[in-house]
């Protein structure tokens, strides 16, 4: 199974902060990376695809980038709507597996 | 827009069989992926496995041989079956559209709870 690592698991920012997540893979995937957000008990929602590919809809201060092993999900100015959890998932195998999450919590 | 709806028994007791719906409206369930993911109270997301068409399936090796996943495409409906299910399979499961074999889940059903006990 390709393991996918996350970090950090949860990190406190403030509304306007620039806020990271790195999310590695035990093996190469290219760029078969999607991001997702998930707000307490709700559906997990798909924000990009291909490593890099904004979903329609989703506000552009979201951006992610990599290819192969190491990739990045970026908010440019955290919103307070944005306070959720962040998943990454790779399609590149099977099982098609997920990062373990990281909370994203109001400082 | 595709919406994916969820549905089933809320509770089921151990060594006995876990089975939810999953009904789709504003689209058509033939030529796309259908998955089932669940995620444990406070934990993170499992993808159990798909459906494509009516006969080609593909499963979690770790629950492989306990599930199995259709179609019914007369009633645009996803099904899940979970044997001998135990404490360990207590969680919210979801259904999701597969955009592809090598595909990301868009859009997700709201998810049911199931508790084993």
């Amino acid at each position: 199974d390709i393991q996918m690592t996350q970090s950090p698991s949860s990190l406190s920012a403030s509304v306007g902060d620039r806020v990271t997540i790195t999310c590695r893979a035990s093996q190469a995937i290219r760029n078969n990376l999607a991001w997702f957000q998930q707000k307490p008990g709700k559906a997990p929602k798909s924000l990009i695809y291909a490593a890099s590919s904004l979903q329609p809809g989703v506000p552009s201060r979201f951006s992610g980038s990599g290819s192969g092993a190491e990739f990045t999900l970026t908010i440019s100015s955290l919103q307070p709507e944005d306070f959720a959890t962040y998943y990454c998932q790779q399609y590149n195998g099977y099982p098609l597996t997920f990062g373990g999450g990281t909370k994203v919590e109001i400082k | 827009q595709v919406q994916l709806q969820e549905s089933g028994p809320g509770l089921v007791k151990p060594s006995e069989t876990l089975s939810l719906t999953c009904t789709v409206s504003g689209g058509s369930v033939s030529g796309y992926y259908w998955s089932w993911i669940r995620q444990p109270p406070g934990k993170g997301l499992e993808w159990i496995g798909y459906v494509y068409y009516i006969d080609t399936t593909n499963y979690n090796p770790s629950l492989k041989s306990r599930v199995s996943i259709s179609i019914d495409t007369s009633k645009n409906q996803v099904s899940l079956e979970l044997t001998s299910v135990t404490a360990a399979d207590t969680a919210v499961y979801y259904c999701a559209r597969q955009g592809a074999h090598y595909g990301w889940f868009d859009p997700w059903g709201q998810g049911i709870l199931v508790t084993v006990s």
